[in-house]
């Protein structure tokens, strides 16, 4: 059973239009969430979190939203740049002050933003 | 700061053959992780380690598999012997709170 799903295995934005990329979860004891980027042949990049107390938390283009009720999160890029273009990856962790490194991996997004 | 180091970047093996993946941390990073990723499984944890103690090896699939943690600056993932299906690329990741920082990889082909 997959606890991270990420339903949409791609995403194709015009640039300057907003990206939304979307990520459910499934166990109840998941209470901080990671979004990463990856790029090919590189290793995953650590993006934005956020936490199980809060329902938003931004980063200049990037904006994470927790909706805990629905076990569902999403990330937006607005606006979205060609250089987005990468696999995005949501992970979830039972705790922030437990190492967030140990994750649960979606399998991922492939976004493409088209100048 | 160099990042996570790991290495090599590729390693191509023949079945049966003893492989070593090597990974040097961020220096002040407490907790250091393994992970998996192919196109079956997608990205899965194999063991990680906090402050040199292995703390979960829950992931690693079987005893073939092991991890040593040395010191703080340094980790090994072994794997003996190695098996076709163990191809994949290997991520190394430290952390300090917050999100993992991951290295390159290692691509692993065991023909």
């Amino acid at each position: 059973d997959q606890q991270v799903k990420q339903n949409s295995p791609s995403l194709s934005v015009q640039e300057g239009r907003i990206s939304i990329l979307n990520c459910d979860y499934t166990n109840s004891m998941f209470d901080y969430f990671l979004w990463y980027k990856k790029y090919p042949a590189e290793g995953p990049t650590f993006l934005i979190s956020i936490s199980s107390i809060k329902d938003k938390n931004e980063d200049g283009r990037f904006t994470v939203f927790l909706n805990k009720s629905a076990k569902h999160l999403s990330l937006h890029i607005v606006p979205s740049q060609p250089g987005d273009s990468a696999v995005y990856f949501c992970a979830a962790s039972p705790s922030q002050h437990t190492n967030a490194g140990k994750s649960t991996f979606g399998d991922g997004t492939t976004l493409t933003v088209k100048p | 700061d160099a990042g996570v180091i790991q290495s090599p970047r590729h390693e191509v093996t023949e079945m049966g053959q003893e492989v070593t993946l090597r990974c040097k941390p961020i220096s002040g990073h407490n907790s250091l992780f393994w992970y998996r990723q192919t196109m079956m499984r997608g990205l899965e944890l194999l063991i990680y380690f906090n402050n040199n103690v292995p703390i979960d090896d829950s992931g690693m699939p079987e005893d073939r598999f092991s991890a040593k943690m040395p010191n703080a600056s340094f980790s090994t993932l072994k794997i003996q012997p190695s098996e076709p299906r163990d191809s994949a690329v290997y991520f190394c990741a430290s952390s300090f709170g917050r999100g993992a920082f991951f290295g390159q990889g290692t691509r692993l082909t065991v023909v």
